[in-house]
């Protein structure tokens, strides 16, 4: 299996902009989690998605930011508008529920909001 | 709800120091442990892990950690540092349920800064 797979890898966006991040678990994983790191407030979990289902998004900073997960194997991190303080690097990981729970991380987005 | 705590924000070091980080967790249940580790610019990837069995859990590149139930540790060891372990330590915590199968949610502490100089 090629790991986590996030897409983009850099985006680059004007403030008020939509940005959508995505991401590809590993198949057969059946938790998703997408987290924000900076510098300021360190590795937050935004969300966690359990079989496609949104399990906790108490995370989640405001309504400019949602989360879909339409198939085990593709979730999407929508923020719209965008603003500065977004900027961030937003990780997604998987795991499997019973058993074997350690996640496996993909190699982030860094999102630049300028 | 569980929360870790990681004492030292920024640990710096000489090589062949031997390094200590703390973790302390709060969760009254059982626990599954990790620490992660990220490089400079890369992803987190997991240095070692602890499910059950003996405290005292290896990992990969010489570290290990011991579980101590009744302080709610996870500390992560290793004897000599090497300038190459330069990167930040994250502890993390996934609680159980009575079934003994995860809630699926892992928390992660604030982080730990490890700066060796040659």
């Amino acid at each position: 299996d090629a790991g986590v797979i996030q897409s983009p890898r850099h985006e680059v966006t004007e403030m008020g902009q939509e940005v959508t991040l995505r991401c590809k678990p590993i198949s057969g994983h059946d938790y998703l989690f997408w987290y924000r790191q900076t510098m300021m407030r360190g590795l937050e979990l935004l969300i966690y998605f359990n079989n496609n289902v949104p399990i906790d998004d108490s995370g989640m900073p405001e309504d400019r930011f949602s989360a879909k997960m339409p198939n085990a194997s593709f979730s999407t991190l929508k923020i719209q508008p965008s603003e500065p303080r977004d900027s961030a690097v937003y990780f997604c990981a998987s795991t499997l529920r019973t058993g074997v729970t350690e996640a496996f991380f993909g190699q982030g987005t860094r999102l630049t909001v300028v | 709800a569980q929360s870790v705590s990681q004492h030292n924000h920024h640990v710096i070091l000489s090589e062949a120091a031997s390094l200590e980080l703390g973790c302390n967790y709060s969760y009254g249940g059982t626990v599954n442990l990790f620490w992660y580790v990220q490089y400079p610019g890369q992803h987190l990837q997991l240095l070692l892990k602890y499910f059950s069995g003996d405290p005292l859990v290896k990992g990969i590149k010489g570290f290990e950690a011991e579980f101590i139930k009744s302080k709610f540790s996870f500390n992560l060891r290793k004897p000599s540092v090497q300038w190459s372990d330069t990167a930040e330590y994250f502890c993390a915590v996934n609680p159980l349920n009575a079934g003994g199968t995860s809630y699926g949610k892992l928390t992660f502490g604030q982080g730990t800064i490890l700066t060796v100089h040659p």
